[in-house]
C-alpha cells in the first residue's frame, strides 16, 4: 500500500464549476499537508499548506485536513481555465538533521473547459 | 523564494550510457533534494544532498546508480548511470525553506528519454 493515495484522474469540468480533489494517507507521522500545482513542463509550486485538522481558505482555494480519517481535500471554487494543471498532494515527515521528506500523491490532472 | 535552474532541460540517451544533470540555486542552501517523476507517477525522492557530506539515499535507490555531488551551497549534480529505458523519467531538484513555513521549491526538471 502506498503511503499516499490520490486518484490520478484525469478530471475535466466546465469553467465556474467547483472542483474537489482528495488524498488519503496511511502514515500517522506526517506533520504537514500540502497541495502543489504543476503546469506542463514546469516544476511543482506550493499552492496550499496546512498542519492541523480543519479548513484553510485562500481566495478560491480551500484546503481541508481530517487527521482522524487520514484524508485531505482541496476545493477550487469558480474554476478558471488557468487552473488547468496537475495537482499533487504532499505530506511531510522529519528525516534527519531537521530536514523533512515530502511524500507525494500520484497527482490529479485537471482540465477546466471554457 | 529560491530560483532553481537545471541543465539539460531534456535529453535523449542510449542505453548503457550515463547522464549528469546539473542543479543551480540562486541562494545558499543546506539541503538539496533529487526527485524522479516517472510517466503517470508521483514524485519520488531519490536522495537528500547535504553540502559537505555524503548524500542520503531512499530505499530502492543506490549511489552506484545515482551518484550525487554537492560541491558547494548553490550547486549539485545527479548522474544517472548505465541507463536503461526504465530510467526514462523527469528528474527534479528542490531546495527547502523553513521560514515562515516549511516549503520545497522545485526546479523545472530534466526530461530524460532512454532508447
Amino acid at each position: 500500500q502506498k503511503e499516499v493515495e490520490q486518484d490520478p484522474g484525469p478530471l475535466s469540468v466546465p469553467e465556474g464549476a467547483i472542483v474537489s480533489l482528495n488524498c488519503t494517507y496511511s502514515n500517522s507521522a506526517f506533520q504537514y499537508f500540502m497541495w502543489y500545482r504543476q503546469y506542463s513542463r514546469k516544476g511543482p509550486e506550493l499552492l496550499m499548506y496546512t498542519y492541523s485538522s480543519g479548513n484553510k481558505e485562500d481566495g478560491r482555494f480551500t484546503a481541508q485536513v481530517d487527521k482522524s480519517s487520514k484524508y485531505i481535500s482541496l476545493f477550487i471554487r469558480d474554476s478558471q481555465p488557468s487552473d488547468s494543471a496537475t495537482y499533487l498532494c504532499a505530506m511531510s515527515a522529519f528525516i534527519f538533521q531537521g530536514a523533512q521528506k515530502l511524500v507525494f500523491g500520484q497527482g490529479t490532472r485537471l482540465t477546466i473547459n471554457p | 523564494s529560491a530560483v532553481i535552474s537545471q541543465k539539460p532541460s531534456r535529453d535523449i540517451c542510449q542505453r548503457g550510457t550515463s547522464l549528469t544533470i546539473q542543479c543551480q540555486v540562486d541562494s545558499q542552501v543546506t539541503m538539496m533534494f533529487w526527485y524522479r517523476q516517472q510517466p503517470g507517477q508521483s514524485l519520488t525522492l531519490i536522495a537528500t544532498a547535504n553540502q559537505g557530506s555524503e548524500a542520503t539515499y531512499e530505499s530502492g535507490f543506490v549511489i552506484d546508480k545515482f551518484p550525487i555531488s554537492r560541491p558547494n551551497l548553490t550547486f549539485s549534480t545527479l548522474t544517472v548511470s548505465n541507463m536503461s529505458p526504465e530510467d526514462s523519467s523527469i528528474y527534479l531538484c528542490s531546495v527547502e525553506s523553513k521560514y515562515p513555513i516549511y516549503e520545497q521549491y522545485f526546479g523545472p526538471g530534466t526530461r530524460l528519454t532512454v532508447t
